[in-house]
């Protein structure tokens, strides 16, 4: 599976938008695009996903560029309650019956009120 | 929520001594994993399981047992529970037939002394 980079950290304000940015330049054709977010001391929760296009569902917005090697995670209203670390992840499609998921540091978003 | 529940949520123990976690499903999907995590070291695999009675070991395996007697249930054991394995346990599930994304429940902390 590809690599992933991130930033450390962000700062976000309350009820801004927050724009989580993840690097994975070495993706291939048939990988995915995942992100998880792990508030402190719970479990990993997903997010959204996606191959190609820019997805969205009742959390974000995930918006990959043309050629795959980036991609951003849109919260289009940040609260509080979205101060966690975030995770992005590529995975092999219709992967294996293994599919391990590898979650790196991840990006730390504090939002402020 | 994806429907799985962890037990129990809270466990202390001495060294030496055996301790079996549980994972409990209730959405009937084919994979359930186990994962640790530990500060430093993001999720580790442990063991994985495909199917009742299928599994396999993940990438820190040594020390653990798992057993699945039915698809709901996903058991994890340490037969002689060491200090190095003071951590957070997490379970997971994904559906499987090329749907990759694994859901998680609360975790389990446990503190061997």
């Amino acid at each position: 599976d590809a690599k992933t980079t991130q930033p450390t950290s962000m700062d976000c304000a309350e009820g801004r938008a927050a724009n989580l940015p993840c690097n994975h330049s070495t993706i291939s054709g048939n990988e995915y695009v995942y992100w998880y977010r792990q508030i402190h001391s719970q479990g990993p929760q997903y997010i959204i996903h996606g191959l190609k296009n820019n997805e969205t569902n009742e959390m974000a917005s995930l918006i990959i560029t043309e050629d795959r090697k980036s991609s951003t995670l849109i919260l289009p209203h940040a609260t509080l309650r979205d101060t966690a670390v975030y995770y992005c992840i590529v995975i092999h499609a219709g992967g294996t019956s293994y599919g391990k998921l590898t979650f790196g540091q991840g990006t730390i978003l504090t939002v402020h009120p | 929520d994806a429907g799985i529940t962890q037990s129990p949520r809270h466990k202390v123990t001495e060294t030496g001594t055996p301790v079996t976690l549980r994972c409990h499903q209730t959405e009937n999907h084919r994979y359930m994993y186990w994962y640790r995590q530990d500060p430093g070291h993001g999720l580790r695999l442990i063991h994985y399981s495909y199917g009742v009675k299928d599994t396999d070991k993940g990438e820190v395996s040594d020390g653990y047992s798992v057993s699945r007697s039915k698809t709901e249930d996903f058991l994890l054991t340490l037969e002689s529970a060491t200090s190095s394995q003071t951590s957070v346990y997490f379970c997971a599930i994904r559906p499987g037939q090329g749907e990759e994304t694994q859901y998680f429940g609360p975790g389990t902390r446990l503190l061997v002394l």
